[in-house]
């Protein structure tokens, strides 16, 4: 069974810039997260989508930050325009029942 | 808010000897997870538990959700050298909940 997949794997933007990561789930896994992982602490979630809606974007900057799952299966989150303090690992995470989520490899982003 | 403290924060061991690490939060869980991470990677599942006093094991590693459902245990049989990493927990009070995150042990192996 193929794993979560993400791209790019790494990216190097100045501030000010845009930028955007893609996020495929696991099959059949109706649950999609999105996480940010400061260098040196554990993940801290953005969003969760429940098909291709959203259950949690409580702690989601949406000034700058936003996420879609149109057709419920892939997704995408933007950052614009991004910060120095956005520098992190970016992972993307799926789940079938709720309560075990499998991540993806991540995308370390380093903002200059 | 919910805390996870996570101990200890490194552990330096030689290999063939035995690792323990413990999560405790400030409220009650339904499901207790144990991941670890490699540079570079994402959080891979060791073990998931989803009962109180429930004791599981994966091969030279064994979990346990502790009978307060406030605290989880992480015990590394044996360590050899690929056990290097961070390990962290994980947990959340319902299925669909949010999932908080230790702050990660992270464990050096020396031959």
């Amino acid at each position: 069974e193929a794993g979560v997949a993400q791209s790019p794997r790494y990216k190097i933007i100045e501030k000010r810039q845009s930028v955007a990561f893609w996020c495929n789930p696991i099959s059949g896994h109706a649950t999609l997260y999105w996480y940010q992982q400061i260098l040196g602490q554990g993940p801290k979630l953005l969003i969760q989508f429940q098909n291709n809606g959203v259950v949690d974007d409580s702690q989601l900057p949406k000034d700058r930050f936003s996420a879609e799952r149109l057709k419920g299966v892939d997704s995408t989150l933007k950052i614009q325009p991004a910060k120095l303090e956005d520098s992190a690992v970016y992972l993307c995470a799926s789940s079938f029942s709720g309560d075990t989520q499998y991540f993806g490899p991540g995308t370390r982003l380093t903002v200059l | 808010g919910q805390q996870l403290n996570q101990s200890p924060q490194s552990m330096f061991i030689q290999e063939g000897e035995d690792v323990s690490m413990n999560c405790t939060s400030s409220s009650i869980f339904n499901t207790w997870l144990w991941y670890k991470q490699d540079p570079g990677e994402g959080p891979v599942l060791l073990i998931a538990l989803y009962k109180a006093g429930e004791l599981t094991s994966n091969g030279r590693l064994t979990a346990q959700f502790g009978t307060t459902r406030k605290d989880s245990f992480l015990n590394i049989s044996a360590s050899i050298p690929s056990d290097v990493g961070i390990y962290f927990c994980a947990g959340h009070t319902d299925s669909w909940g949010k999932l908080q995150f230790g702050a990660g042990t992270q464990v050096v192996v020396t031959p």
